[in-house]
Protein backbone atom coordinates (compact mmCIF):
# COMPACT_ATOMS: atom_id res chain seq x y z
CA UNK A 1 0.00 0.00 0.00
CA UNK A 2 1.20 3.42 -0.64
CA UNK A 3 2.51 5.41 2.60
CA UNK A 4 3.36 8.60 1.24
CA UNK A 5 1.02 10.98 0.11
CA UNK A 6 2.13 13.88 -2.61
CA UNK A 7 0.73 17.39 -3.52
CA UNK A 8 0.01 18.73 -5.80
CA UNK A 9 -0.34 15.69 -7.97
CA UNK A 10 0.69 17.88 -11.21
CA UNK A 11 2.80 21.17 -11.24
CA UNK A 12 3.20 23.45 -13.45
CA UNK A 13 5.18 26.50 -13.66
CA UNK A 14 7.81 28.84 -15.96
CA UNK A 15 11.49 28.47 -16.29
CA UNK A 16 13.34 30.28 -13.46
CA UNK A 17 10.41 29.82 -10.81
CA UNK A 18 11.10 27.62 -8.00
CA UNK A 19 8.48 24.67 -7.81
CA UNK A 20 7.72 22.85 -4.16
CA UNK A 21 6.45 19.46 -3.42
CA UNK A 22 5.22 18.21 -0.63
CA UNK A 23 5.11 14.36 1.27
CA UNK A 24 3.07 13.09 4.00
CA UNK A 25 3.75 9.67 4.98
CA UNK A 26 2.09 7.56 8.51
CA UNK A 27 4.81 5.42 10.19
CA UNK A 28 8.04 6.19 11.76
CA UNK A 29 10.83 6.13 9.04
CA UNK A 30 14.80 5.65 9.12
CA UNK A 31 15.01 8.09 6.36
CA UNK A 32 13.15 9.41 3.47
CA UNK A 33 14.46 9.93 -0.08
CA UNK A 34 13.47 11.71 -2.92
CA UNK A 35 13.48 10.43 -6.79
CA UNK A 36 13.06 11.93 -10.18
CA UNK A 37 11.42 9.96 -13.19
CA UNK A 38 11.67 11.34 -16.57
CA UNK A 39 8.61 9.93 -18.91
CA UNK A 40 9.20 6.48 -19.20
CA UNK A 41 12.50 6.01 -17.62
CA UNK A 42 14.01 4.68 -14.51
CA UNK A 43 14.48 6.43 -11.18
CA UNK A 44 17.27 8.93 -10.91
CA UNK A 45 17.93 9.32 -6.86
CA UNK A 46 17.57 13.29 -5.89
CA UNK A 47 18.67 12.99 -2.26
CA UNK A 48 18.04 11.19 1.44
CA UNK A 49 17.27 12.69 4.47
CA UNK A 50 17.70 10.88 7.88
CA UNK A 51 14.83 10.92 10.48
CA UNK A 52 17.33 12.89 12.89
CA UNK A 53 17.96 15.82 10.54
CA UNK A 54 15.63 18.38 9.49
CA UNK A 55 17.26 19.93 6.52
CA UNK A 56 19.53 19.27 3.63
CA UNK A 57 20.83 20.78 0.14
CA UNK A 58 22.15 19.41 -2.98
CA UNK A 59 22.60 21.91 -6.00
CA UNK A 60 19.38 24.05 -6.71
CA UNK A 61 17.35 21.07 -4.25
CA UNK A 62 16.42 21.07 -0.89
CA UNK A 63 14.46 19.21 1.09
CA UNK A 64 13.20 19.77 4.44
CA UNK A 65 11.64 16.83 7.01
CA UNK A 66 9.69 17.59 10.12
CA UNK A 67 9.17 14.10 11.97
CA UNK A 68 6.28 15.30 14.28
CA UNK A 69 4.22 16.62 11.31
CA UNK A 70 5.19 13.10 9.23
CA UNK A 71 6.29 15.90 5.99
CA UNK A 72 8.64 16.49 3.82
CA UNK A 73 9.05 18.85 1.23
CA UNK A 74 11.39 19.06 -1.70
CA UNK A 75 11.90 22.47 -3.33
CA UNK A 76 13.82 23.23 -6.78
CA UNK A 77 15.07 26.71 -7.16
CA UNK A 78 15.67 28.32 -10.64
CA UNK A 79 13.89 25.47 -12.43
CA UNK A 80 14.50 24.50 -15.75
CA UNK A 81 12.85 22.95 -18.91
CA UNK A 82 14.93 19.94 -18.12
CA UNK A 83 13.57 19.49 -14.35
CA UNK A 84 10.18 18.49 -16.22
CA UNK A 85 9.54 14.95 -14.68
CA UNK A 86 7.81 13.39 -12.07
CA UNK A 87 9.09 13.83 -8.28
CA UNK A 88 8.53 10.44 -6.04
CA UNK A 89 8.84 10.65 -2.48
CA UNK A 90 9.80 7.23 -0.74
CA UNK A 91 10.29 6.34 2.76
CA UNK A 92 12.56 3.93 4.68
CA UNK A 93 9.86 2.53 7.09
CA UNK A 94 11.58 1.89 10.59
CA UNK A 95 10.23 -1.46 10.37
CA UNK A 96 10.96 -3.40 7.48
CA UNK A 97 13.64 -3.57 4.64
CA UNK A 98 11.46 -1.69 1.94
CA UNK A 99 10.72 1.89 0.33
CA UNK A 100 6.92 2.87 -0.33
CA UNK A 101 6.75 5.36 -2.40
CA UNK A 102 4.55 8.29 -2.75
CA UNK A 103 1.87 8.60 -5.41
CA UNK A 104 4.57 11.44 -7.57
CA UNK A 105 4.34 15.04 -8.20
CA UNK A 106 4.72 15.67 -12.15
CA UNK A 107 6.09 18.95 -13.23
CA UNK A 108 6.34 20.69 -15.98
CA UNK A 109 8.30 23.36 -16.82
CA UNK A 110 7.61 25.61 -19.23
CA UNK A 111 10.37 27.81 -21.27
CA UNK B 1 29.41 3.41 -9.64
CA UNK B 2 26.19 1.79 -8.61
CA UNK B 3 24.80 1.09 -11.73
CA UNK B 4 21.98 -1.20 -12.62
CA UNK B 5 21.01 -2.01 -16.19
CA UNK B 6 17.58 -4.03 -16.88
CA UNK B 7 17.05 -6.67 -20.25
CA UNK B 8 15.45 -6.24 -22.10
CA UNK B 9 14.18 -2.42 -22.01
CA UNK B 10 10.76 -3.11 -24.40
CA UNK B 11 9.30 -6.49 -24.91
CA UNK B 12 6.01 -7.69 -26.62
CA UNK B 13 4.76 -10.83 -26.50
CA UNK B 14 0.89 -12.78 -27.09
CA UNK B 15 -0.95 -13.30 -24.56
CA UNK B 16 -0.12 -16.60 -22.70
CA UNK B 17 2.96 -17.28 -23.10
CA UNK B 18 6.08 -16.47 -20.61
CA UNK B 19 8.41 -13.04 -20.48
CA UNK B 20 12.14 -12.77 -18.58
CA UNK B 21 13.23 -10.00 -17.46
CA UNK B 22 17.23 -9.65 -16.18
CA UNK B 23 18.15 -7.13 -13.19
CA UNK B 24 21.92 -6.72 -13.26
CA UNK B 25 23.65 -4.71 -10.56
CA UNK B 26 27.42 -3.97 -12.66
CA UNK B 27 29.28 -2.40 -10.32
CA UNK B 28 28.59 -4.06 -7.06
CA UNK B 29 27.10 -6.89 -5.13
CA UNK B 30 23.45 -6.34 -4.44
CA UNK B 31 22.39 -8.18 -1.20
CA UNK B 32 18.77 -7.35 -2.13
CA UNK B 33 16.89 -6.80 -5.13
CA UNK B 34 13.44 -5.15 -5.05
CA UNK B 35 11.08 -5.77 -8.22
CA UNK B 36 8.26 -2.74 -8.91
CA UNK B 37 5.98 -2.35 -11.52
CA UNK B 38 4.25 1.01 -12.48
CA UNK B 39 1.09 1.52 -14.53
CA UNK B 40 0.91 4.00 -16.58
CA UNK B 41 0.63 7.95 -14.73
CA UNK B 42 0.92 5.96 -10.96
CA UNK B 43 3.45 5.50 -8.70
CA UNK B 44 5.69 2.46 -8.22
CA UNK B 45 4.21 -0.48 -6.51
CA UNK B 46 6.73 -2.79 -4.85
CA UNK B 47 6.02 -6.72 -5.63
CA UNK B 48 8.77 -8.89 -4.13
CA UNK B 49 12.00 -8.63 -2.02
CA UNK B 50 14.34 -11.09 -3.03
CA UNK B 51 17.77 -11.51 -1.40
CA UNK B 52 20.61 -13.69 -2.96
CA UNK B 53 19.98 -17.22 -2.43
CA UNK B 54 16.51 -17.29 -0.63
CA UNK B 55 12.96 -17.07 -1.64
CA UNK B 56 11.75 -14.11 -2.87
CA UNK B 57 9.09 -12.27 -0.28
CA UNK B 58 5.69 -10.67 -2.51
CA UNK B 59 3.02 -8.05 -1.16
CA UNK B 60 0.17 -8.97 -0.73
CA UNK B 61 -1.97 -9.36 -3.82
CA UNK B 62 1.14 -10.03 -6.07
CA UNK B 63 0.66 -13.86 -7.43
CA UNK B 64 4.23 -15.92 -6.41
CA UNK B 65 3.10 -18.35 -9.38
CA UNK B 66 2.20 -16.05 -11.82
CA UNK B 67 5.61 -13.50 -11.07
CA UNK B 68 8.70 -15.89 -10.40
CA UNK B 69 11.68 -13.97 -9.13
CA UNK B 70 14.84 -15.75 -9.46
CA UNK B 71 17.99 -14.20 -7.18
CA UNK B 72 21.03 -16.60 -7.76
CA UNK B 73 23.27 -14.24 -7.23
CA UNK B 74 24.79 -11.39 -6.19
CA UNK B 75 24.82 -9.34 -9.00
CA UNK B 76 21.10 -10.80 -11.17
CA UNK B 77 18.03 -11.15 -10.47
CA UNK B 78 15.20 -12.41 -13.04
CA UNK B 79 11.44 -11.57 -12.94
CA UNK B 80 9.24 -14.13 -15.18
CA UNK B 81 6.15 -13.17 -15.79
CA UNK B 82 4.46 -16.34 -16.53
CA UNK B 83 1.18 -16.82 -19.40
CA UNK B 84 1.23 -13.00 -19.19
CA UNK B 85 -2.02 -11.54 -19.96
CA UNK B 86 -3.01 -8.14 -21.85
CA UNK B 87 -3.34 -6.86 -18.27
CA UNK B 88 -0.29 -7.38 -17.00
CA UNK B 89 1.11 -4.71 -19.38
CA UNK B 90 3.29 -2.22 -17.21
CA UNK B 91 6.52 -0.97 -16.92
CA UNK B 92 8.77 -3.38 -14.49
CA UNK B 93 11.28 -1.70 -12.61
CA UNK B 94 13.91 -3.29 -10.89
CA UNK B 95 16.20 -1.88 -7.89
CA UNK B 96 19.69 -3.57 -5.75
CA UNK B 97 20.44 -2.05 -2.89
CA UNK B 98 23.44 -2.82 -0.46
CA UNK B 99 22.92 -2.81 3.19
CA UNK B 100 26.99 -2.78 3.38
CA UNK B 101 26.38 0.73 2.65
CA UNK B 102 26.26 2.48 6.09
CA UNK B 103 22.91 0.61 6.92
CA UNK B 104 21.20 2.80 4.62
CA UNK B 105 18.50 1.33 2.18
CA UNK B 106 19.65 3.25 -0.65
CA UNK B 107 18.28 1.89 -4.02
CA UNK B 108 19.70 1.91 -7.19
CA UNK B 109 16.98 1.14 -9.80
CA UNK B 110 17.16 -0.01 -13.22
CA UNK B 111 15.98 1.75 -16.48
CA UNK B 112 13.03 -0.04 -16.10
CA UNK B 113 11.21 -2.91 -19.10
CA UNK B 114 8.02 -1.99 -20.89
CA UNK B 115 6.25 -5.12 -21.52
CA UNK B 116 3.25 -5.27 -23.54
CA UNK B 117 0.96 -8.52 -23.97
CA UNK B 118 -1.21 -8.27 -27.05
Amino acid sequence: SQQGEEDPQALSIQEGENATMNCSYKTSINNLQWYRQNSGRGLVHLILIRSNEREKHSGRLRVTLDTSKKSSSLLITASRAADTASYFCATDEAAGNKLTFGGGTRVLVKP
Amino acid sequence: GAVVSQHPSWVICKSGTSVKIECRSLDFQATTMFWYRQFPKQSLMLMATSNEGSKATYEQGVEKDKFLINHASLTLSTLTVTSAHPEDSSFYICSASNRASGGLNEQFFGPGTRLTVL
